[in-house]
């Protein structure tokens, strides 16, 4: 019920192409779905977050998609670049605003 | 500009010693988070406090303790380390309610017990 699973674990692209990262949940008591983004030697940082009275939210090149009634979501780098390679977690929340995350995807965008 | 702070970068123990891994926030934030993140397992939650003095146990609170006296500090120990606590250590803080700005995370503690 508290889990949330993220696909693939990893992810090569070309510059310019659209990686997609896909999460999963059981738990329909949660209510809040951000996406976090983390460099080598950095700690995450919140990228892009969504609720899910809202099918779709861009924010620049990124764009979270949800499905409520499949229980996903999932993220879109639109125009990828290099400097867009780290490891992107997925995470979702409930009204006691505790984070549970994925699994991680390690993104690598080639030149 | 660093709003979550954790002591050490890297760290390396003995098995059996007892660690202490340190946490300053400066954003007078309410909830303070210690997670590990693992190759493939992503971040997995240890311990949490929503208040000065309060904890409550995570997803995998055994081998692990925390302490909360002072608001801006949340220090997470490891009774007796073991090899299997070779991990990256992150801990966050958050506002009360987290979800107009989410969680800030330190840079993280690798620590590796020998």
């Amino acid at each position: 019920q508290q889990q949330v699973k993220q696909s693939p674990q990893s992810l090569i692209v070309q510059k310019g192409g659209i990686p997609i990262i896909n999460c999963a949940y059981e738990n329909t008591a949660f209510d809040y779905f951000p996406w976090y983004q983390q460099f080598p030697g950095k700690g995450p940082a919140l990228l892009i977050a969504i609720r899910p009275d809202v099918s779709e939210k861009k924010e620049g090149r990124f764009t979270i998609s949800f499905n409520k009634s499949a229980k996903q979501f999932s993220l879109h780098i639109m125009d990828s670049q290099p400097g867009d390679s780290a490891t992107y977690f997925c995470a979702a929340s409930n009204q006691g605003g505790k984070l549970i995350f994925g699994q991680g995807t390690e993104l690598s965008v080639k030149p | 500009d660093v709003k979550v702070t954790q002591s050490s970068r890297y760290l390396v123990k003995r098995t059996g010693e007892k660690v202490f891994l340190e946490c300053v926030q400066d954003m007078d934030h309410e909830n303070m988070f210690w997670y590990r993140q693992d190759p493939g397992l992503g971040l997995r939650l240890i311990y949490f406090s929503y208040d000065v003095k309060m904890k409550e146990k995570g997803d995998i609170p055994e081998g692990y303790s925390v302490s909360r006296e002072k608001k801006e500090r949340f220090s997470l120990i490891l009774e007796s380390a073991s090899t299997n606590q070779t991990s990256m250590y992150l801990c966050a803080s958050s506002p009360y309610s987290a979800k107009t700005v989410g969680y800030t995370f330190g840079s993280g503690t690798r620590l590796t017990v020998v």
